[in-house]
């Protein structure tokens, strides 16, 4: 079966504070993962992907086939960091391929 | 950014009602699509479309339809409303060989 993960609903971290949202994937082809992030009011914009192995705004993930994981890291929290985090898996069919996601996990840094 | 523009913005129906939620893109892609969002359940995809000819049902497209008029436009509608359809909606379009989709603004609908 096809599934994103994304174990919690809530992360609330202080400023400074190390990062990490959780994502697990089942997929039985070759994974393709992104992040997406949701500010206050905005629509969903891409944050990363793993094929490009880029570091935006100071978020990196890392794709463990093994663990089937790409869990979404940043060393030192920032206010501006608060958003909803979804995990998504391009995935594809006879149809072509489309993009699901797991639930999100809102991301709460205070000072 | 508006080259994924969804319209309304926002909307209050009531039960029963037939509603259609429009979106157009100029981005060129050929591939669009339409998800719902509702707190701790995420987004859900509910049609996909690969080009103007070809419609896909997704996750959760009971109660739902859409059309696919013009590479640019994909419509959603829903022929008899019901208040567990309150949501917020999504377009998205996507590139092929990138993967990665862009969303529009979302259309709150709230059915009473």
């Amino acid at each position: 079966a096809q599934r994103v993960t994304q174990p919690e609903k809530l992360l609330s971290v202080f400023k400074g504070a190390p990062v990490e949202l959780k994502c697990n994937y089942s997929y039985s082809g070759s994974p393709e993962l992104f992040w997406y992030v949701q500010y206050s009011r905005q629509r969903l914009q891409l944050l990363l992907r793993h094929i490009s192995r880029e570091s935006i705004k100071g978020f990196t993930a890392d794709l463990n086939k093994g663990e089937t994981s790409f869990h979404l890291k940043k060393p030192f929290a920032q206010e501006e960091d608060s958003a909803m985090y979804y995990c998504a898996l391009k995935v594809s069919n006879q149809a072509g391929t489309a993009l699901i996601f797991g639930k999100g996990t809102t991301l709460s840094v205070s000072s | 950014d508006a080259d994924v523009t969804q319209t309304p913005r926002n909307r209050i129906t009531k039960t029963g009602k037939r509603i259609m939620l429009e979106c157009s893109q100029t981005k060129g892609h050929d591939r669009m699509y339409w998800y719902r969002q509702d707190p701790g359940l995420g987004l859900r995809l509910i049609y996909y479309s690969f080009d103007v000819k070809d419609i896909n049902k997704g996750e959760i497209s009971d109660g739902y339809s859409v059309s696919r008029q013009a590479q640019a436009k994909f419509s959603l509608s829903l022929e008899s409303a019901i208040p567990n359809q309150t949501a917020l909606y999504f377009c998205a379009t996507s590139d092929l060989r990138r993967g990665e989709a862009f969303f529009g603004q979302g259309t709150r609908l709230t059915v009473v």
